[in-house]
């Protein structure tokens, strides 16, 4: 059963038009965190949660937002999107208890025409 | 400098050979370490935890060196289904579990 949850799949927006990524858990995990992850490349953190505490990386583009409703969602937005953000979109949830490892979701791969 | 380097390979192997990985990180202040295993286009998934004295499971072997900030990956009599990216994982120190990647080490086993 799955337990981290991508919707959808493949996603396919046009240049400039807003996208929303969810993810969804089941584990009542405290952490949610966004990667994006390019070919060939490693996966980088835009942003985590700590339950309602949002942390952004210092290098995560302002074009990148995201919304935690509730302990199981979690929302990526793409407020413009461009070519350079084409790629695989990693949701993965953790406890917060040192060597806890990562759940991550089967990811979203966006393509942005 | 990248916070976590990884030789990208490929790494071409017969079935059976014994290869390794390293992996350098440039945080002196991280904590825990990880190897985690990623299929095309698939998510990463959590192969083995690297513990400071070195620990085995099954045909694979982690090993840490914190003073040279170092970790390897052995894997030993390689199978088709151990194809894959290998990514080494640190997780640095500042409270949260924030976790940082390798770009991965591509394996290719064959026949």
């Amino acid at each position: 059963d799955a337990m981290v949850i991508q919707n959808p799949r493949y996603q396919v927006t046009q240049f400039g038009k807003p996208v929303t990524l969810s993810c969804s858990q089941t584990l009542n995990h405290n952490v949610m965190y966004w990667y994006q992850q390019k070919s060939s490349q490693a996966p980088k953190l835009l942003f985590h949660y700590y339950d309602k505490d949002f942390n952004n990386e210092a290098d995560t583009p302002d074009n990148f937002q995201s919304r935690r409703p509730n302990t199981s969602f979690c929302f990526l937005d793409i407020r413009s999107p461009g070519l350079g953000d084409a790629a695989m979109y990693l949701c993965a949830t953790s406890t917060n208890s040192g060597l806890e490892k990562l759940f991550f979701g089967s990811g979203t791969q966006l393509s942005v025409l | 400098r990248k916070e976590v380097e990884q030789d990208p390979g490929p790494f071409n192997v017969p079935e059976g050979a014994t290869v390794a990985f390293n992996c350098t990180y440039s945080n002196s202040a991280s904590q825990s370490f990880f190897w985690y295993r990623q299929d095309c286009r698939k998510e990463p998934k959590l192969l083995m935890s690297v513990y400071s004295s070195g620990n085995e499971d099954g045909r694979f072997t982690a090993q840490l060196n914190r003073a040279s900030q170092y970790i390897s990956l052995l894997i030993r009599d390689s199978k088709l289904s151990d194809s894959a990216t290998y990514l080494c994982v640190v997780r640095v120190s500042g409270g949260y579990n924030k976790l940082i990647f390798g770009a991965g080490t591509r394996l290719a086993v064959h026949p």
